[in-house]
C-alpha cells in the first residue's frame, strides 16, 4: 500500500477555503485517493475519493495532479464544525483496506 | 450508507481478562474491518474479516490475542484477550466493499487497569 505524507497541522479562517495537501508519490495505477476526517471522539467520516479525475461532492472537492503523485482536498467555505483530523489515504480496490497515516489537524478559527 | 453499532461503547477491565466487542450493521456487507486507535494516535488496521473465511491479520496482530468471528454478513466480534494496560484504546469496526467508501462505527473505548 502506498504511503501518504501530510502536514501535521493547518489553520483556516472561518468562511474561507481550506486547502489540505497530500503527497502520494508511490501510488500505483489501481490505487485510489480517499479522504476521511475524524472529529474528536467519533469514528472517521468519509469525505470523497478519486482515481485521476477531479471530484466534487456536497462536502468537498478533490484535485489530483496529472501524475497522480499528489492531491488537494478543498473545503470551499470552512466552518468551525470542520475542525477535525483529515486523513489522506491511498486505497487498493483489490484489498479494500484503508491504511491510515497521521493526518492533518485542521483548526478552523473564527 | 450503512449504520453501524458497537457494544459496549466503553468498558474498564482488569489486566489479564478478556473483552468481546460486538459490531452490528443494518445491511449485509461483504467486508468488515477492525481498527485500533491508541490514545493520541491514528487508526491502525488489526484485521479484515470476511464472512465464511478466516480473518486476515495485519503485521503485529495475531489471532490468539485478537480472535475475530464473522458468523454472517451483518455481524462480527473482536475479542481482546489477556489484556494489559497497553491494550487501552478505542476499537472501531468498519464495513464496506472494495470499491466504495467504508463506514465506521462509533468505537468502543477500552481502559485496562
Amino acid at each position: 500500500d502506498a504511503k501518504t505524507t501530510q502536514p501535521p497541522s493547518m489553520d483556516c479562517a472561518e468562511g474561507r477555503a481550506a486547502n489540505l495537501p497530500c503527497n502520494h508519490s508511490t501510488i500505483s495505477g489501481n490505487e485510489y485517493v480517499y479522504w476521511y476526517r475524524q472529529i474528536h471522539s467519533q469514528g472517521p467520516q468519509y469525505i470523497i475519493h478519486g482515481l485521476k479525475n477531479n471530484e466534487t461532492n456536497e462536502m468537498a472537492s478533490l484535485i489530483i495532479t496529472e501524475d497522480r503523485k499528489s492531491s488537494t482536498l478543498i473545503l470551499p467555505h470552512a466552518t468551525l464544525r470542520d475542525t477535525a483530523v483529515y486523513y489522506c489515504i491511498v486505497r487498493s480496490h483489490n484489498t479494500g483496506k484503508l491504511i491510515f497515516g497521521q493526518g492533518t489537524t485542521l483548526q478552523v478559527k473564527p | 450508507s450503512a449504520v453501524i453499532s458497537q457494544k459496549p461503547s466503553r468498558d474498564i477491565c482488569q489486566r489479564g481478562t478478556s473483552l468481546t466487542i460486538q459490531c452490528q450493521v443494518d445491511s449485509q456487507v461483504t467486508m468488515m474491518f477492525w481498527y485500533r486507535q491508541q490514545p493520541g494516535q491514528s487508526l491502525t488496521l488489526i484485521a479484515t474479516a470476511n464472512q465464511g473465511s478466516e480473518a486476515t491479520y495485519e503485521s503485529g496482530f495475531v489471532i490468539d490475542k485478537f480472535p475475530i468471528s464473522r458468523p454472517n454478513l451483518t455481524f462480527s466480534t473482536l475479542t481482546v484477550s489477556n489484556m494489559s494496560p497497553e491494550d487501552s484504546s478505542i476499537y472501531l469496526c468498519s464495513v464496506g466493499d472494495t470499491t466504495y467508501e467504508q463506514y465506521f462505527g462509533p468505537g468502543t473505548r477500552l481502559t485496562v487497569t
